[in-house]
């Protein structure tokens, strides 16, 4: 199995606190991306990495952060959490060349309340 | 933006029976990569196949096989001798770096 983790797994917040997801690898994969998944409407990216400090926004980044201040790390964060964002939030690895396949995390349950 | 489609929330196939898949895909790339994802109740993604755009000849991995039309965008995925363990769901994938997923479509098998 690819080396790729998600924490927490499982995490029920208020609204209007912070939420950070840590997504960590040990394959070195220069791109890591961030999905929400909820039904209907697939896997949506929110923000993807394709090196250290370089990121860039996917199609639902409204209301989220990132940062990836090293190769293994890549952190999502909800500045303040809402309940529209209550989703199963996956995190993806990938190498270099595009026809690589990508590695998926076990997915993080997130539950805003 | 990329944009991924797939019409069929839904399909049902009988087993050993043959079901298609349909994904179509809007972009001005002329080089990316396409891909069939499996995600089975367990939530695992598993890579079913996957296409290269410059590529003419279809993708094919045992029973599972893409029709490819590259000037009508469209990415099918054909299971041939369905079996009970193909009921997942499908997610048909483009790349260009940036990974862009259909909705997907949930695939039943009736035995």
């Amino acid at each position: 199995d690819a080396g790729i983790t998600q924490s927490p797994r499982h995490k029920v917040t208020e609204t209007g606190t912070p939420v950070t997801l840590r997504c960590h690898q040990t394959e070195n994969h220069r791109y890591m991306y961030w999905y929400r998944q909820d039904p209907g409407h697939g896997l949506r990216l929110i923000h993807y990495s394709y090196g250290v400090k370089d990121t860039d926004k996917g199609e639902v980044s409204d209301g989220y952060s990132v940062s990836r201040s090293k190769t293994e790390d890549f952190l999502l964060t909800l500045e303040s959490a809402t309940s529209s964002q209550t989703s199963v939030y996956f995190c993806a690895i990938r190498g270099t060349a595009m026809n690589t396949e990508a590695f998926f995390g076990q997915g993080t349950r997130l539950t805003v309340v | 933006a990329q944009t991924v489609t797939q019409s069929q929330p839904e399909m049902s196939v009988q087993e050993a029976e043959t079901v298609t898949l349909s994904c179509t895909y809007d972009t001005s790339e002329s080089d990316y990569y396409l891909f069939w994802y499996k995600q089975p109740p367990s939530r695992q993604m598993i890579l079913v196949i996957r296409q290269e755009a410059y590529k003419q000849q279809n993708a094919t991995e045992n029973r599972f096989s893409v029709n490819f039309q590259k000037a009508a965008k469209s990415f099918s995925l054909k299971i041939s001798d369905s079996q009970l363990g193909d009921a997942a769901m499908y997610f048909c994938l483009y790349n260009n770096n940036d990974m862009r997923f259909g909705a997907g479509t949930r695939l039943t098998v009736k035995p």
